[in-house]
């Protein structure tokens, strides 16, 4: 039940790109991504909707297969400051959410 | 406005011991969640309460157990403890908690001796 999450960790230099993709064994109607930084809780990042629809605070895209159960977390140019780990999951239904065992992001300058 | 509070930060207990954490969401929201995070395991969720009941529970053992006051402050206690139970334990709040997004609190470091 808990989504997978690819890859397990990633090093980056300043301005490289990343993907991460998050896949689910049962049926998605959206998608929420987390970020947890070092000794700081996780913080939303975007949810996305049935039928392509993105609420996020940040610049980051992402993309959501219906078909294929997937999710893909774009992180451009990145920057010090992406670094953390990300955790995806399904949204509260059943009124719990079930997260990812998370992706560590590390940017290097 | 204030984020989710949870207290305490940090505690430490021997086997065998109880614990009580507790957890005050954002003004207005109605949702309480539970998880605990370890190295290896990664984010699990505990339990969910809504308007002072639990509408959906983790795989987890009877000791750990939670509730909900009218205010929609949380507290989850642990029974017995064991060194496994050692995690950093974070509860999250949500208006209503089924499609919107979670704010977590800073945790409660639990560390079982």
């Amino acid at each position: 039940q808990q989504p997978v999450q690819s890859p397990q960790a990633v090093i980056l230099r300043e301005g490289e790109d990343a993907v991460i993709n998050c896949s689910s064994s049962k049926a998605l109607y959206s998608v929420h991504w987390y970020r947890q930084k070092h000794g700081e809780a996780p913080v939303f990042l975007m949810i996305l909707l049935k039928g392509g629809e993105q609420k996020g605070h940040e610049k980051i895209s992402a993309s959501f297969n219906e078909k294929k159960q997937q999710s893909s977390l774009y992180l451009t140019a990145s920057q010090l400051s992406y670094s953390g780990t990300y955790f995806c999951g399904p949204p509260p239904g059943g009124f719990k959410t079930i997260f990812g065992a998370g992706t560590r992001l590390f940017v290097k300058a | 406005k204030a984020g989710v509070t949870q207290t305490p930060r940090y505690l430490i207990k021997t086997r065998g011991q109880q614990v009580t954490l507790s957890c005050s969401p954002i003004s207005g929201h109605r949702s309480v969640s539970w998880y605990q995070q370890t190295p290896g395991q990664g984010l699990q969720f505990l339990f969910e309460y809504f308007s002072e009941t639990q509408r959906n529970k983790g795989n987890f053992p009877g000791r750990f157990s939670g509730r909900q006051f009218s205010n929609s402050r949380s507290e989850m206690n642990v029974s017995t403890l064991e060194l496994g139970d050692s995690a950093l334990y974070l509860c999250a709040s949500a208006r209503q908690g089924d499609t919107g997004e979670l704010f977590f609190g800073e945790g409660s470091r639990l560390t079982v001796l």
